[in-house]
């Protein structure tokens, strides 16, 4: 897990803010970077995913950047609304081996949006 | 679609006990992965199944740790004796096939060992 460094810890943000997290790897053969989001109770669900020869993508008020040469990906929800409170992951996903695909976890960024 | 299935959602233990959570993926899904999220920490991987075969379980502690997944479609994670570490969220996740970008996490069983 220490692969992938993820920061903030944790974010505060007024309702309509911008909300920003950042994920750092060090695996250069992980080949897709989703992030996921985890309501309390719930298992992760995926928010949005990039694939490495994109630089940057938008769904809606979420958007992934991505510098393959920094090795980093973030995360940008704009206008955050208080139903966007919840832990935020990165994953990206590599190749462990004879086929295998499996994600690696940060240790995530509590998002709590204030009306 | 129905989600993945997991049961119980919550258990108590007592140390040196043993325990079993049952998952039971989407419809259709070959590969079964099985998590372990401690408080505040990311799911880290335990065991990931491909039909009724192990793909992966290097970091599963086998001393204590065993899952299978006998008919490629439901699956057991038990621990025995449990330890106090152990207390923990325990994730199931299925997806298409190994190479799927899609998983599908349940809602995980949350073990609290005393």
């Amino acid at each position: 897990q220490q692969q992938v460094k993820q920061s903030p810890q944790s974010l505060i943000v007024q309702k309509g803010g911008i909300s920003i997290i950042n994920c750092a790897y060090e695996n250069t053969a992980f080949d897709y970077f989703p992030w996921y989001q985890q309501f309390p109770g719930k298992g992760p669900a995926l928010l949005i995913a990039i694939r490495p020869d994109v630089s940057e993508k938008k769904e809606g008020r979420f958007t992934i950047s991505f510098n393959k040469s920094a090795k980093q990906f973030s995360l940008h929800i704009m206008d955050s609304q208080p139903g966007d409170s919840a832990t935020y992951f990165c994953a990206p996903r590599g190749n462990s081996g004879a086929g295998s695909y499996q994600l690696t976890f940060g240790k995530g960024t509590k998002l709590s949006v204030i009306p | 679609e129905a989600g993945v299935a997991q049961s119980p959602r919550y258990k108590i233990i007592e140390k040196r006990q043993s325990v079993a959570f049952w998952c039971n993926p989407i419809s259709g899904h070959a590969t079964l992965y099985w998590y372990q999220q401690i408080l505040g920490q990311g799911p880290k991987l335990l065991i990931q199944f491909q039909n009724n075969g192990v793909v992966d379980d290097s970091q599963l502690p086998k001393d204590r740790f065993s899952a299978e997944r006998l008919k490629g479609v439901d699956s057991t994670l038990k621990i025995q004796p449990a330890k106090l570490e152990d207390s923990a969220v325990y994730l199931c996740a299925s997806s298409l096939d190994t190479g799927s970008y899609g998983y599908t996490f349940g809602s995980g069983t949350r073990l609290t060992v005393v």
